[in-house]
């Protein structure tokens, strides 16, 4: 079964700090993962999605992911986070959409 | 984007009676749509897939009987909580895959709350 794991499950940090949050896949053949994001109080929304070809994405808000076969990973990354990205941030392959258990993100102004 | 709306956002209910939450792909068909429930300061727990003209897929544990998913259109998929108890108070998302099948459109959620 598809499956995928967040190890970071609460993340503070101060503006203009370095962002990088873990995504680890389980399974083999085919690998789509995308990054999605809520907002408090807000809907999911899609970040991000790898399906194939460049193995690092960017997304909106200056997000970008980088697919690493080898290390089963798809972490997200911003080189400098903002207040308004204090949200929580959720991993999931978009065939089966089961997510990882979701790191909040807390930035400090 | 494509946009699900949910509702109601809201909902309180008394134990034993049963509640139906409304998701509906406003702008685009979905053959599949997704139900899922989130405890506080939890991940969102998929609770079935929901085909359009079949019946729903649940998850290991969910019980079919308790929350009941009808797709009875490419637009509308209904999740019935019946005889509900307050242990089934949580937060319930839905969400719809664009006809492409690649992207996932969420519903805000409803809050159901059972006393």
């Amino acid at each position: 079964a598809q499956s995928v794991s967040q190890h970071n499950h609460h993340v503070i940090l101060s503006e203009a700090a370095s962002l990088e949050l873990g995504c680890n896949y389980s399974y083999g053949g085919t690998v789509n993962l995308f990054w999605y994001v809520q907002y408090p109080g807000q809907h999911l929304q899609l970040l991000l999605k790898y399906f194939s070809g460049d193995p690092l994405v960017k997304g909106i808000k200056g997000f970008e992911a980088e697919f690493i076969k080898s290390k089963f990973s798809f972490n997200l990354r911003k080189p400098s986070v903002q207040w308004s990205d204090t949200a929580e941030y959720f991993c999931a392959p978009p065939q089966s959409l089961i997510f990882g258990k979701g790191t909040k993100l807390s930035v400090k102004p | 984007g494509a946009v699900v709306s949910q509702h109601p956002s809201r909902v309180i209910c008394k134990s034993g009676t049963s509640v139906k939450i409304e998701c509906r792909s406003l702008d685009f068909q979905a053959t599949t749509m997704f139900w899922y429930r989130q405890f506080p300061k939890q991940s969102l727990m998929l609770m079935a897939t929901s085909n359009e003209g079949s019946k729903a897929t649940y998850e290991q544990g969910v019980e079919k009987d308790k929350f009941l998913i009808n797709h009875a259109s490419l637009t509308l998929s209904t999740l019935t909580v019946t005889s509900a108890h307050p242990e089934d108070s949580s937060f319930y998302i839905c969400s719809a895959r664009d006809p492409g099948g690649t992207e996932a459109f969420f519903g805000q959620g409803t809050r159901l709350t059972v006393v």
